[in-house]
């Protein structure tokens, strides 16, 4: 079965750098699409970034651009997301999702359980 | 940024109930809208694509309409799991837009 595990997640001080890896098993990673979601405390859903199946497309949204960068290893099942200039604003539980596609069409069919990310001081 | 509206924020039912959310986006997008479910301190489960298409092992219970700007998510007889927050997400273009979640919870 398709099965999604975030690591990486931790409390960190603002201004600092932190990278999320995402390990999928049960299907063939390379022919996918992921994204990664985050979820405030207490708050809604909000997508952050997604990558096409061979890397060549990336999407992020206008809050993360120049800080987060999203990347694939096909080779290892993971895709990661590298943050940085971390703020508390950042502060989320961060889901890896599948794209139902190869390119980043947006339809999400399954998603991890999830890496809380806390950046206080 | 293509806007999502979820309404209402809220509302409480009973099991065997029907319960209808609505979505309204601030700019046609076609069918390129999703719904997902989560349940506290889960992971949020998509349940529907393309406007009303159920992934697989979603019950048949649910079920999706609408196009271009206007959606809804209906839940017939609902059942004691069906409790939770439903969220509606648009595709048609980037950046991903999320509703803010209907919870729904036991009257």
């Amino acid at each position: 079965q398709v099965q999604l595990v975030e690591s990486g997640g931790g409390v960190v001080q603002p201004g600092t750098s932190l990278r999320l890896s995402c390990v999928a098993s049960g299907f063939m990673f390379s022919s996918y699409g992921l994204h990664w979601v985050r979820q405030a405390p207490g708050k809604g859903l909000e997508w952050v970034a997604g990558i096409s199946s061979d890397g060549g497309e990336k999407n992020y949204r206008d809050s993360v651009k120049g800080r987060f960068t999203i990347s694939r290893d096909n080779s290892k099942n993971t895709v990661y997301l590298q943050m940085s200039t971390l703020s508390p604003e950042d502060t989320a539980m961060y889901y890896c999702a599948r794209d139902r596609v190869a390119i980043l069409v947006g339809a999400l069919d399954y998603c991890g359980q999830g890496a809380l990310i806390t950046v206080s001081s | 940024d293509i806007l999502v509206a979820q309404s209402p924020s809220s509302l409480s039912a009973s099991v065997g109930d029907t319960v209808t959310i609505t979505c309204r986006s601030s700019q046609g997008i076609g069918n390129f809208l999703a719904w997902f479910q989560q349940k506290p301190g889960k992971a949020p489960r998509p349940l529907i694509f393309s406007a009303s298409t159920l992934l697989s092992g979603v019950p048949l219970n649910f079920s999706g309409s609408g196009y271009g700007t206007d959606f809804t998510l209906t839940i017939r007889s609902l059942q004691p799991e069906d409790f939770a927050t439903y969220y509606c997400q648009q595709y048609r273009r980037y950046p991903l837009t999320f509703g803010g979640g209907t919870r729904v919870d036991l009257k």
